[in-house]
């Protein structure tokens, strides 16, 4: 899998908007980017993937560069609960054959910290 | 809740021995991926299953194994446990494609003394 290099960690206030840069200047044509989350004593969570358009859900939205070196997480308003480490993971959907070989490449991710 | 159980939630046993960590996908799941998560390496691939057969390992270590039963709920066993052995083991299932998204159960916690 293509590396992602992330800040180590940040800060939000509360209610305020928080973008997590992403960085995967390596990124092949074939890779999605994911975003996975992992509260406090709890497994990770699926947050957003895409592979060339900003999406967006629920939880977040997600702007890729047009060249796709890059990306960022958007929280539009932060939370207590949405402090917890941000993973941006790539995923090659054209590696290997078959259904379901595909396992999450985590890195050290980043840090969010909400202030109250 | 993501859908997926893992049982036991803590385990304390001592270096040498053999444990059995256990993990029911979500329903409908077929695939069933073992995270490990230590301090000192982070959130690493141990193994996966689809509908029963290994699909893929990782960092897995020889004294480990995993099997995925026809009910599809999963076991990873450790055997000769190591210090080093103590970690948080995730479980994760998926409907089974490649951009399926993976859903994490709530660990069991092992300490090896």
């Amino acid at each position: 899998d293509a590396k992602t290099t992330q800040p180590n960690s940040m800060e939000s206030n509360e209610e305020e908007p928080v973008h997590l840069p992403c960085n995967h200047s390596t990124i092949s044509g074939t890779d999605y980017i994911h975003w996975y989350r992992q509260l406090p004593s709890q497994g990770p969570e699926y947050v957003i993937h895409g592979l060339t358009s900003n999406v967006n859900n629920r939880m977040a939205s997600l702007a890729i560069a047009e060249d796709r070196k890059s990306s960022t997480l958007i929280l539009h308003r932060a939370t207590l609960r949405d402090a917890a480490v941000y993973y941006c993971i790539l995923r090659d959907v054209g590696a290997g054959s078959g259904a379901g070989s595909y396992q999450l490449t985590f890195g050290k991710g980043t840090k969010l910290s909400v202030i109250p | 809740d993501s859908g997926v159980t893992q049982t036991p939630k803590h385990l304390i046993t001592a270096t040498g021995q053999r444990v059995t960590l256990r993990c029911s996908p979500r329903s409908g799941d077929l695939s069933v991926y073992w995270y490990q998560q230590s301090l000192d390496q982070g959130l690493q691939f141990l193994i996966q299953y689809y509908n029963g057969e290994e699909r893929a390992k990782g960092n897995i270590l020889e004294r480990f194994s995993a099997q995925q039963f026809p009910d599809l709920h999963s076991e990873l066993n450790l055997s000769s446990l190591e210090l080093g052995d103590s970690a948080l083991y995730f479980c994760a299932s998926s409907v089974g494609t490649v951009q399926e998204t993976q859903y994490f159960g709530p660990g069991t916690r092992l300490l090896v003394l």
